[in-house]
């Protein structure tokens, strides 16, 4: 499975746009690329997934080069509720992988403030 | 909402007791997981389960055990706690091709004195 590296930490205001960008060199043709948030004390909760170009719902954005080696999840006027970890996780949404799993990173940890 | 519940939902208690995690999903999914977390670190997968009577080990090492002879339900076992074992225990699911998105149960926090 591909890894990925993302920023230990970030921290904003409320009501900015918050881009977080994950890397991930060697994503193989068949991976997708899938963000989950995770607030404290509460299991992480899927936020978007995506193959290539862009993906928006009513959470997000997600926007991935033409190469896939990178990802950007982009929040639009984040709140004091955004404030989370946030994983950049990549793999085969295909067929035949009913043995695989995900590895979790140790993810972006979002501070928003006042 | 997912459903997909985890019991009891904090535990406290004594080195040496055995004790079972509970999770239980109602949406028919076929792959299940356990994840542990320390407050403030990375989830690692201790062991996931693709179908009935099926587990495997995730990449964390656990002295835990489970079992699938149901497919909504994957209870975790510790035979002997010790308090190397204090953490937060989430359960997961997913479809069977689709394990990238997984649904997560609110956790189990366990404490071992």
């Amino acid at each position: 499975l591909a890894k990925t590296t993302q920023p230990i930490s970030m921290d904003s205001y409320e009501g900015q746009e918050v881009n977080i960008t994950c890397s991930h060199n060697n994503i193989a043709t068949n991976d997708y690329i899938t963000w989950y948030q995770q607030f404290p004390s509460q299991g992480p909760r899927f936020i978007i997934q995506g193959y290539k170009t862009k993906v928006t719902n009513e959470v997000a954005s997600l926007f991935i080069p033409a190469d896939r080696k990178s990802s950007t999840l982009s929040l639009p006027r984040v709140s004091l509720s955004d404030t989370a970890v946030y994983y950049c996780l990549v793999g085969d949404s295909g067929m035949d992988t009913g043995r695989r799993a995900l590895t979790f990173g140790s993810g972006t940890r979002l501070q928003v403030q006042p | 909402e997912a459903d997909i519940y985890q019991t009891p939902r904090y535990l406290v208690i004594g080195t040496g007791k055995k004790i079972t995690l509970e999770c239980s999903q109602t949406m028919g999914h076929d792959k299940m997981y356990w994840y542990q977390q320390d407050p403030g670190m990375e989830l690692h997968l201790i062991h996931y389960s693709y179908g009935v009577n099926s587990t495997e080990k995730g990449d964390l090492s656990s002295e835990s055990t489970v079992s699938r002879i149901r497919t909504e339900h994957f209870p975790l076992t510790l035979e002997s706690a010790r308090p190397s074992h204090t953490s937060q225990y989430l359960c997961a699911s997913s479809e069977y091709k689709h394990y990238n998105e997984q649904f997560f149960g609110p956790g189990t926090r366990l404490t071992v004195l």
